[in-house]
């Protein structure tokens, strides 16, 4: 059975770091594309980045250069740091498996992150 | 990047009816556009790839149509279950991107 985990969501002031892990089973991070999505209060889903089979990486243009999307094969987990956080990067992330780099096909629980002071 | 533009944003509808959302993008998809169903609370929930085809599990009361720029997702009689946002998403070209979302609301 697929299942996607993130964790590592949290309260963090503007200008810090986190890094959220999404923990895949029932596939590997290695083999398929992998994405990070969030969903702002009150506003709609934003497509955040994905990190490909090959292993390249593409972003979002209000994330690219601050966040980083990595994986570790040996702990089937996909990661995504968080740098020089902002009041509104504020949403819940969710990681999901991109099948064939075509559809969102299963989606993990969501973690949230809240950038306040 | 492309843009993706949802209509209407937010529609009211009462149980049994038929309702349709559309989805145009700023230029040619070549068939790479999904449909989501997002709750509040919940993980999206893919209904429909590559345009028009259906995702195992999902109702088939739920289709999907078009192709080139315009699509559209047609619920053909809605159940109270059905009351949610629904989203369009864009596949084709980095970026992905989403159109902003139609709000399905009880009549």
């Amino acid at each position: 059975e697929v299942q996607l985990v993130e964790s590592g969501g949290g309260l963090i002031q503007p200008g810090g770091s986190l890094r959220l892990s999404c923990a895949a089973s029932g596939f590997t991070v290695s083999g398929n594309y992998v994405s990070w999505v969030r969903q702002t209060p009150g506003k709609g889903l934003e497509w955040v980045a994905v990190i490909y089979s090959g292993g390249s990486t593409y972003y979002g243009d209000s994330v690219k250069g601050r966040f980083t999307i990595s994986r570790d094969n040996s702990k089937n987990t996909v990661y995504l740091q968080m740098n020089s956080l902002r009041a509104e990067d504020t949403a819940v992330y969710y990681c999901a498996r991109l099948y064939s780099g075509s559809y969102m096909d299963y989606w993990g629980q969501g973690t949230l992150v809240t950038v306040s002071s | 990047d492309v843009q993706m533009t949802q209509s209407p944003s937010s529609l009211s509808a009462s149980v049994g009816d038929r309702v349709t959302f559309t989805c145009r993008a700023s230029q040619s998809l070549n068939g790479y556009l999904s449909w989501y169903q997002h709750k509040p609370g919940k993980a999206p929930k893919l209904l429909i790839y590559a345009a028009s085809s259906l995702q195992s599990g999902v109702p088939s009361r739920f289709s999907g149509s078009g192709s080139g720029t315009d699509f559209t997702l047609t619920i053909s009689s809605l159940q109270p279950e059905d009351f949610a946002t629904y989203y369009c998403q864009q596949t084709y070209t980095t970026p992905l991107t989403f159109g902003q979302g139609t709000k399905l609301e009880i009549k």
